[in-house]
């Protein structure tokens, strides 16, 4: 199975700072990638697809980079909303598999 | 708008199976796309378990396999899954889930439903 390292595991920051969640994949994963966001109580929400694609109705501070082995998935502007967990996901490979997340919190 | 909702038991006794149902509501699930369980153990730990496609295959992690059946009811609009013999570690928040091929991602899930494994 290909392995998703996330980091970091949390991160806390200021209400309008620019965050970056990272993914390494074990193998090159060629773009095939998505960024999922997870709040409190809720079921994960689609945010990005192959590394750099908004999903429909996702705000426009959230951008997705990267390729090969290593991915990026930034948040401009930090709002009060995005508290949430973030999750990456490999497709390029059966089975699926997710990095272990990153918890983001409010400073 | 399209709505996935699982239902089933919240407690599983040790060595006897987890079986969860999927209703699926705003599309039909054979028309098109992969409809997918997903599980989400303490500690964040995701877990993609397998999944019916529109056409009626099926495809399981192989971490899984001799454990796991996915079916489904057409006339229903809904999939299942079943879990056999299950452990304490099966314990998790299981989601169903559209696997869209498209965007290679998930793009419609369930709530979820928390399933504790105990005697």
């Amino acid at each position: 199975d290909i392995q998703m390292t996330q980091s970091p595991a949390s991160l806390s920051a200021s209400l309008g700072e620019t965050v970056t969640i990272e993914c390494l994949a074990s193998e090159d994963i060629y773009s095939n990638l998505a960024w999922y966001q997870q709040k409190p109580g809720k079921s994960p929400q689609l945010l990005i697809y192959y590394a750099n694609s908004l999903n429909d109705g996702v705000p426009s501070r959230f951008s997705g980079s990267g390729s090969g082995t290593q991915y990026s998935l930034k948040i401009n502007s930090l709002q009060s909303e995005d508290v949430s967990i973030y999750f990456c996901q490999q497709n390029y490979d059966s089975p699926n598999t997710f990095g272990a997340g990153t918890k983001l919190e409010l400073k | 708008e399209i709505q996935l909702q699982e239902s089933g038991p919240g407690l599983v006794k040790p060595s006897q199976s987890l079986s969860l149902t999927c209703s699926v509501t705003g599309y039909t699930i054979t028309s098109g796309y992969d409809w997918s369980w997903i599980r989400k153990f303490p500690g964040n730990k995701m877990e993609w378990m397998g999944y019916i496609s529109y056409s009626g295959s099926t495809n399981y992690n192989p971490s899984l396999k001799s454990r796991i059946s996915i079916t489904r009811d057409t006339s229903k609009n809904q999939f299942f899954l079943q879990l056999n013999s299950v452990t304490t570690e099966d314990t998790a928040t299981y989601y169903c889930a559209r696997y869209n091929v498209y965007y290679g991602s998930f793009d419609y899930w369930g709530q979820g439903v928390m399933v504790t494994v105990s005697s």
